[in-house]
């Protein structure tokens, strides 16, 4: 079956810009996971979703970063006015669950902010 | 803050090879995920280890789990170059409701034939 998809693949874009990643999870799976990987460093907790509701946004670095999930399906990672920092590899990851349940990853969106 | 620390950062081995990653923690986990990451993809779960001391195997990979629940580590037998990738552990901690996952850096393995 088709596992977790993320859109772009790539994303180059300049400072102060406007970004919008998609992240399509596995059919089903209730809980949704947003996660962001810098160069060296292992994926870091950014927001997740039970269904429609973000159940946990505790790891969204600033009010530039918010995440969307309208119909508890696909899910949208908004970043407003772009800045270098914000390069990295963002993860999306879903279970059927939330709690112990397996997560299963995308192959994340690579972003780079000029 | 880093919560979970990974040792070696790096490690380059001969084919055959036996190695061992680790995983330290001051803090105590639900739970302790071992994940290994290629490059362009999404981490892959390799296991999952629930209780203090558990021991797992999945073929020529052994996972432990420190008896507090704060450690682990990860023994290759035998390394091939198909082992060549970063290895990622990730402490569960459950807050309000769910398990949240703090990784590590990892450890990025290659295999040299």
């Amino acid at each position: 079956g088709a596992g977790v998809s993320q859109t772009p693949s790539n994303k180059v874009t300049e400072k102060g810009k406007y970004v919008e990643l998609r992240c399509d999870p596995i059919s089903g799976h209730t809980a949704l996971y947003w996660y962001r990987q810098s160069l060296g460093q292992g994926p870091e907790f950014l927001i997740y979703f039970q269904g429609t509701g973000a159940a946990d946004d505790s790891g969204l670095p600033n009010d530039r970063f918010f995440a969307v999930r309208p119909e508890g399906s696909v899910s949208t990672l908004k970043i407003q006015r772009t800045e270098r920092g914000d390069s990295a590899v963002y993860l999306c990851a879903s279970s059927t669950l939330a709690g112990v349940e397996t997560q299963y990853f995308g192959p994340g969106t690579r972003l780079l902010v000029l | 803050t880093q919560l979970l620390e990974q040792s070696p950062q790096f490690l380059s081995i001969q084919e055959g090879e036996n190695l061992t990653v680790y995983c330290n923690s001051s803090s105590v986990f639900s739970s302790l995920q071992w994940y290994r990451q290629e490059p362009g993809e999404g981490p892959v779960l390799l296991v999952t280890v629930v209780t203090g001391g558990e021991v797992k195997k999945l073929k020529r990979l052994t996972f432990q789990f420190g008896d507090a629940r704060k450690d682990s580590s990860l023994h290759i037998t035998a390394a091939q170059p198909g082992d060549t990738g970063l290895y990622l552990c990730a402490g569960g901690r459950v807050e309000g409701g769910s398990e949240k996952l703090v990784f590590g850096k990892g450890t990025k393995l290659t295999v040299n034939p």
